[in-house]
């Protein structure tokens, strides 16, 4: 059982709302990632980071930004929600990349 | 063209039948990753592999490195066996080494 956690799970708002998708593990892993995957479609990296303080933008532009202030929390926020955001988004991490990936249960947001 | 192709798109099956996804890529790569993911969304890695062959229970993942292919093969499929299988690869060079690109996922349904 991997033990990382994300909230909410699902997650109906309004266009123009700042809204942050929470993302936490306890299992020490340095390096962390955000996934967007649209329904029957593949995942595409929006966001990593491989230890505090660091952070990079993924392959899929995104409009959203994280940080990185404690090992063990990757919060992402849209500043501005629009109905182009609504998608599923995915935390992983894992120890390095010599190692698997450990992914959170997902968040399911949609924007009205 | 994908960097990371799967066949069959789709797949069904009646309980109790061998079953063979596989997944071709056209880079070089650090490693190759096997993942479950169920309606509701929740990913689970299976294996992960840089050769040669890996078998968990009736799940078995094969890696030929010359022919940049890999097969996931599950051996007397159940229904609750029924869920997205997504192959994904890491990046071999530079600063993005070990990063994952995926493929868009075998839908696998076994019936009763």
């Amino acid at each position: 059982e991997a033990d990382i956690y994300q909230t909410p799970r699902y997650l109906v708002i309004g266009t123009g709302k700042k809204i942050t998708l929470e993302c936490s593990q306890t299992m020490g892993h340095d390096k962390m990632y955000w996934y967007q995957q649209d329904p029957g479609m593949e995942l595409h990296l929006i966001h990593y980071s491989y230890g505090v303080n660091s952070t990079e933008k993924g392959d899929l532009s995104s409009e959203s930004t994280v940080s990185r202030i404690r090992t063990e929390h990757f919060p992402l926020t849209l500043e501005s929600a629009r109905p182009s955001h609504t998608s599923q988004y995915l935390c992983a991490s894992r120890k390095d990349v010599y190692n698997e990936q450990f992914f959170g249960p997902g968040t399911r947001l949609t924007v009205l | 063209k994908n960097e990371v192709e799967q066949s069959p798109q789709n797949l069904t099956a009646q309980e109790g039948e061998f079953i063979t996804i596989n997944c071709s890529y056209s880079v070089g790569i650090s490693a190759l990753h096997w993942l479950q993911q169920h309606p509701g969304g929740g990913i689970v890695s299976l294996f992960m592999l840089s050769s040669g062959k890996k078998k968990h229970g009736r799940l078995i993942a094969t890696i030929n490195i010359q022919e940049k292919h890999s097969s996931l093969h599950i051996t007397a499929s159940h229904p609750r066996d029924s869920a997205v299988y997504i192959c994904a690869v890491g990046s071999a060079g530079g600063t993005s080494y070990g990063k994952l690109t995926f493929g868009q996922g075998t839908i696998l349904t076994v019936h009763p």
